[in-house]
This record gives structure tokens, sequence and C-alpha cells, in this order.
């Protein structure tokens, strides 16, 4: 089945460090969606992104919606402890179903 | 509310046992969805529903079975366990907004 290239895999910076992970697709599509998982939980959204272009914050999180549809990138800013986890890129073509393609994610540790 | 829930959290099996994991979400969202996540694989989608009574396959449905005869319910049996379906479960559900909330996740294990 179709999954999005997301990279990097892993990171592991210093924590007051930024950082930076995208997904690119062969597909086009009409949303990107950014969640985080953290050990033992369910994905939690982080940012969701409609438009080509479309530059979004939530906090210290900046996610954008790339201007030819088929890649999203999050930043984030400054780094602490507690931003350890899973990142994953979502897209969706849109449509009745709603169905959604995930990226293989970006594992971050961050060193205090 | 509480959003999405999921039972049982944890359950080992043996080859060839059946079970059913029950998603329920009180968000009173249309959609609902199976995903396994393995290891380096992301989450894959097993099976979706749009509506009550409606279900349909993911990207692998195969060895799972779905029933959403309730709205707020989405269920997932295993009629007979391998161990390939050692994983964890995650439910979601979403309403006419594109973004999908995660309930906590079922860890199976198959012997």
């Amino acid at each position: 089945g179709q999954q999005l290239n997301q990279s990097p895999q892993s990171m592991f910076i210093q924590e007051g460090e930024d950082v930076s992970m995208n997904c690119t697709s062969s597909s086009i599509f009409n949303t990107w969606l950014w969640y985080k998982q953290d050990p033992g939980e369910g994905p939690v959204l982080l940012i969701a992104l409609y438009k080509a272009g479309e530059l979004t914050s939530n906090g210290r999180l900046t996610a954008q919606f790339g201007i030819t549809r088929k890649d999203s990138f999050l930043n984030i800013s400054a780094s602490i402890p507690s931003d350890v986890g899973i990142y994953f890129c979502a897209g969706l073509y849109g449509g009745a179903t709603n169905k959604l393609i995930f990226g293989t994610g970006t594992l971050l540790t961050v060193q205090p | 509310n509480a959003g999405v829930t999921q039972t049982p959290k944890f359950r080992v099996l043996k080859t060839g046992q059946s079970m059913t994991l029950l998603c329920a979400q009180d968000m009173n969202h249309e959609y609902m969805y199976w995903y396994r996540q393995d290891p380096g694989m992301g989450l894959r989608l097993i099976h979706y529903s749009v509506g009550e009574g409606t279900t349909a396959k993911g990207e692998v449905p195969d060895g799972y079975n779905v029933s959403r005869l309730k709205k707020q319910n989405f269920l997932l049996g295993l009629e007979s366990a391998a161990p390939s379906q050692t994983s964890v479960y995650f439910c979601a559900s979403n309403g006419q907004g594109k973004e999908q909330f995660f309930g906590p996740g079922t860890r199976l294990t198959v012997l």
C-alpha cells in the first residue's frame, strides 16, 4: 500500500535546538495533517493544513502545505524534552471516504 | 467527552483463537477507522466505515472483519488469530472535518 516518504527517520538533538522534518508524495493531496505519538499512546493531531502554500503555527510548531501539494514540512523551534516522540505526516486525497495516507514517522529524541 | 476509547488495552491470544476489539466514540462522528501499527511501517488502514451500517476494506483487510451496528461503535474481529497479526491496533474517527481523532490503542500479541 501507499505510504508517504517521511524524513528523517530519526533525529537526536540537544534541548533548545530547532528541528525540521518533511513528507513528500508522488500524488497531490487536498489536506495535510501532522500528528505526534507519545510512547504507548495514540497519535494526537498537532496541525492541519488545507490550502497549497498555507503556513500554520501551533505554539513552537510551524507547518507548511507545499505549493505543489505533494509535500509538507514541520518545524519545531527551541525543542524541549517533552517534544520526544514519533511525528507522523498524513495526506488526504479528499472524496467521501476521508482516508488518510500516513508517513512512516520521524522519531525525535531530545537530550536535556 | 471521553473522545475515542478502545477496549481492551492489552490482549494475548494463541494462534487460532478469536477475539473482538471494541472502539467507541462519543463525538457523533460519521467516519470510523481501524489501523494497525507495526515497527517502521507507520499506520496502515485495515477497514473503515463512512456511517452506521456501512463498512469497507482498507489497505490490509485480510484476516479481519468489522461491524458498525451503532454509529458510536466500530468493532474489529479476528476470527482465527495468526502471529502476523501481532501489532498495536488503533481506532480513529472524524466528523465532517478532515481531522481524525485516535484512541489509545490495543496491544495484541498472538503466540
